[in-house]
């Protein structure tokens, strides 16, 4: 079993649905978390962290349920934009990172 | 460009021939990370540094790699005696150890071994 698992998708939507990713992670050290971007053939970029009281950024929300091992991502009002690779990370205290293989969304006109 | 800088960007190599990768992080950050990336993949942690200090490296990494950060800046990835398996995107990022782990990545190095 991955240390970190994501659902690969593809997931389809149309513009203006809500989309939500789920990553588990297996490692109950773990200290902190994070949503990145990776468009095709480019590196990743920060999206944002996960706090377990849970955070916005405009459309985008995360969410870290510490008792089930899981974190979330939820897209709303998907625009052609938002159409990329989700990746979700776990850090543990000592510094080492840990990624998923991503979530891929299409969002489609 | 005050962000990671990574170079080369593509290098081509023959089965056998040693690499080697530089990596310039964000000039403040102290810790400095490589991965490896395939396709279809997520990025895989290969070493990370605090500083000059290498404080943790990968199980699954074999002893022809070899990374250095000399002088807590910019670092350096070695690849000896490299196979076709070797091909991949490799990937710096840095990183504040005051910033929880908030990791900013470089372009990469595509790297192909023939």
């Amino acid at each position: 079993r991955k240390e970190v698992e994501q659902d690969p998708g593809p997931f389809n939507v149309p513009e203006g649905a809500t989309v939500a990713f789920n990553c588990t992670y297996s490692n109950s050290a773990s200290q902190s978390f994070f949503w990145y971007r990776q468009d095709c053939r480019k590196e990743p970029k920060l999206l944002m962290s996960v706090y377990s009281s849970g955070n916005e950024d405009g459309r985008f929300t995360a969410q870290l349920n510490r008792a089930s091992q899981y974190i979330s991502l939820l897209i709303r009002d998907s625009k052609l934009s938002d159409s990329a690779t989700y990746l979700c990370v776990e850090n543990t205290n000592a510094g080492k990172s840990t990624f998923g293989d991503g979530t891929t969304l299409t969002v489609k006109p | 460009d005050t962000g990671v800088s990574q170079d080369p960007r593509h290098k081509i190599t023959k089965r056998g021939q040693n690499v080697t990768f530089r990596c310039d992080p964000i000039s403040e950050h102290n810790r400095l990370y490589w991965y490896r990336q395939t396709l279809g993949q997520g990025p895989e942690f290969l070493t990370y540094f605090q500083n000059e200090a290498q404080l943790e490296k990968s199980r699954l990494l074999s002893d022809r790699f070899s990374a250095e950060r000399p002088k807590g800046s910019f670092s350096t990835l070695e690849i000896q005696r490299t196979e076709q398996g070797d091909s991949a995107m490799y990937l710096c990022a840095s990183s504040l150890v005051s910033s929880g782990g908030e990791q900013f990545f470089g372009p990469g190095t595509r790297l192909t071994v023939l």
